[in-house]
């Protein structure tokens, strides 16, 4: 069965630094693997996915991730942080060979970013 | 391009009441989705139509029924609300074709609703 952890509940970033949002996941095949960003009140949108090819791809706002299949981990980065990108962030996984249209979503990770 | 809607933004009702939250995309899109959201459970999979003229149960279904309209709607009935129901409801659409694979979902802005 496909799973998707993200371990922190919480993240707390100044302002200008870079920050990281840790994803980890499990599927019996290969996986597709995706991040989204919610605002308050709104529903999610899409950030950045990674399908096949380079382990390190790159989405809207600044942000990308990278895919380490070893670690089972897509951790989303981005190298300075600014105020507005204090949300509510989502990975989600869908196995590619199993998993059809079933996407698991993250609990999520809530990140706050301080002036 | 409106993308997803969602109607209503808000609903309030008792135990044992129904309703249809009603759905709509413009992008063309096979695959649609019924999500619930509920504090520190990320979104759960309720049902999902790959395609118009099929639907699939997801990881939450029960309670729940729900219809692919035409290939721009989706509805999602609850026939006798529980407060175990309440949360906020999310639409989401993808282009992901017959066959499942790497598309990214559109969702819409959501429903919340209360469950006395």
């Amino acid at each position: 069965a496909q799973s998707v952890a993200q371990p922190e509940d919480q993240v707390n970033v100044a302002e200008g630094n870079p920050l990281t949002v840790k994803c980890t996941y499990s599927v019996s095949g290969n996986p597709y693997l995706f991040w989204y960003v919610q605002y308050p009140n709104r529903g999610l949108q899409f950030l950045l996915k990674y399908i096949t090819g380079d382990n390190l791809v790159k989405g809207s706002y600044g942000f990308e991730a990278e895919f380490n299949k070893s670690q089972t981990s897509f951790h989303l980065k981005k190298p300075s942080a600014l105020v507005s990108d204090s949300a509510l962030y989502f990975c989600a996984v869908r196995d590619s060979h199993t998993g059809g249209f079933k996407t698991i979503f993250g609990a999520g990770t809530r990140l706050f970013v301080k002036a | 391009n409106a993308g997803v809607t969602q109607t209503p933004k808000f609903q309030v009702l008792k135990t044992g009441q129904s309703m249809t939250l009603q759905c709509a995309q413009d992008m063309n899109h096979n695959s649609m989705y019924w999500y619930r959201q509920d504090p520190g459970m990320g979104l759960r999979l309720i049902y999902y139509s790959a395609s118009e003229g099929t639907t699939d149960k997801g990881e939450v279904p029960n309670g729940y029924n729900v219809s692919r309209l035409n290939k721009r709607e989706f509805s999602l009935r609850l026939e006798s609300a529980a407060p175990s129901q309440t949360s906020v409801y999310f639409c989401a659409s993808s282009g992901l074709g017959t066959s499942g694979g790497g598309g990214e979902q559109y969702f819409g802005p959501g429903t919340r609703l209360t469950v006395t």
